[in-house]
């Protein structure tokens, strides 16, 4: 199984500002994605993290707001942009090794905006 | 919007008993997969089962997964208090690897 190290873990944000969370796999895989957890909720979907072209956001997501890069097969950033306490959440990185298979996810990455 | 319904939104057991999470869902699937995260951590993987298969088995976990009901169980047998977590299942359509969510059951086992 894939092994997912996200950046930061955990992190306090100030209001306005802009932070980057890392995402690197072990090993190559096919598909990326961003999801977000917000306090005490389920997993919403950002955007699909596209190797070489700009990610595929969901409804409700931009790229103003959330960019995302993906330079190869096996790292992928978001930057949550702007931040305001609405943003604070898990942000959380996963894969799939093929279409069908298992989907891991990081360990996340817990950001309060204050 | 979340597609998964899970139920229920919280259940506390005695330690040794066995716990069952039910999940339903709108869609036609590929597959439902069902995942643990501890408190503010991330989601690990328990079980993936496709939609032509009817029950799955994992150590101590069992998922059955009924597509003309469009819903699926997750059992646990002989709880640990380790075991304490909240429970998602998620699911997949056909061609799309992306995940749809259900709204998660909180389990606590009480030693």
């Amino acid at each position: 199984s894939a092994v997912i190290s996200q950046k930061p873990s955990r992190d306090i944000c100030q209001r306005g500002t802009s932070l980057t969370i890392q995402c690197q796999v072990d090993s190559q895989v096919t598909m990326m994605f961003w999801y977000r957890q917000q306090p005490g909720q389920s997993l919403t979907l950002i955007a699909t993290a596209n190797q070489g072209s700009e990610a595929t956001y969901e409804s409700g997501f931009v790229i103003d707001k959330f960019p995302i890069s993906r330079p190869n097969l096996t790292f992928s950033t978001l930057t949550v942009s702007n931040m305001s306490p609405e943003d604070s959440s898990i942000y959380l990185c996963s894969v799939a090794e093929g279409v069908g298979n298992t989907i891991y996810f990081g360990e996340g990455s817990w950001l309060t905006v204050v | 919007s979340q597609q998964g319904e899970e139920d229920p939104q919280a259940l506390s057991i005695q330690e040794g008993e066995n716990a069952t999470m039910n999940c339903s869902y709108k869609t036609s699937i590929n597959n439902l997969q069902w995942y643990r995260q501890n408190s503010g951590r991330g989601l690990v993987h328990l079980i993936l089962i496709r939609s032509n298969e009817r029950e799955k088995h994992s150590g101590r976990l069992r998922v059955t997964l009924d597509t003309s009901k469009k819903s699926s169980s997750l059992l646990i047998t002989a709880s640990r208090a380790a075991d304490t977590a909240s429970y998602f299942c998620a699911t997949a359509v056909f061609g799309n690897e992306k995940l749809t969510f259900g709204t998660g059951t909180r389990l606590t086992i009480i030693p």
